[in-house]
């Protein structure tokens, strides 16, 4: 099965830095487009960043641009996303999902969420 | 303000049909295929249709999929309590280079 696991949240002060870890198995990680998306509470889902699986093509939403960067390491199966100069409206569960066929349409799984909080 | 446009609510009967809209632009909607996922609050989205009209192993045909030209819609027929919760389309905008989705639908069953 498919399985996609966060970590690497928590409370950060504005102006702070935060790297999130996904960890993928139960696929061929390698070969698969990856999403990071984040829900503040109450709202709706935003999508934040898109990598392809070789890491040749990087999208981000301008919300983020200039501030994060998401990364993978085929080798360890896992995503990253480093934040820098975190913002209080940076606030929100990050989920990583996976892109079903690599063109950010659609995304067939995703992880349980990792809380980030930026807050003084 | 999101870049794809869905009601806030929706609300039917136990059994019934309800359909979900979602109204967008030829930069995403227009040109790219819609996705549509299903969340109860506190869980991860869980995608229902993706492609055209695709559903992923183990949702049921209840639920389908159309567009046409810059909208698509949700349907979901036999409505159940379990159906309560809240709906999102997403797709890629081609102008933004980015992600987009709709702001989410709540749905009531009543």
């Amino acid at each position: 099965d498919v399985q996609l696991v966060e970590s690497g949240g928590g409370l950060v002060q504005p102006g702070g830095s935060l790297r999130l870890l996904c960890e993928a198995s139960g696929f061929s990680f390698s070969n698969s487009a990856m999403n990071w998306v984040r829900q503040a509470a109450g709202k709706g889902l935003e999508w934040v960043s898109y990598i392809s699986g070789t890491s040749g093509i990087i999208h981000y939403a301008a919300s983020v641009k200039g501030r994060f960067t998401i990364s993978r390491d085929n080798a360890k199966n896992s995503l990253y996303l480093q934040m820098n100069s975190l913002r209080a409206e940076d606030t929100a569960f990050y989920y990583c999902a996976r892109d079903w066929d690599g063109s950010g349409r659609g995304f067939d799984s995703w992880g349980q969420g990792a809380l980030v909080t930026v807050s003084s | 303000q999101s870049v794809l446009t869905q009601p806030p609510s929706v609300s039917a009967a136990p059994g019934q049909k309800v359909t979900i809209s979602c109204s967008g632009s030829s930069s995403n909607i227009g040109n790219n295929h819609v996705s549509w996922y299903h969340q109860v609050p506190g869980t991860a989205p869980k995608l229902l249709i993706y492609d055209r009209n695709k559903r992923p192993s183990g949702i049921p045909d209840r639920f389908s999929g159309s567009k046409s030209g810059t909208s698509a819609t949700l349907g979901i027929t036999g409505l159940q309590t379990g159906d309560e919760g809240d709906y999102y389309c997403g797709t890629w905008d081609n102008s933004l280079s980015a992600g987009v989705f709709g702001g989410g639908t709540k749905l009531i069953v009543l």
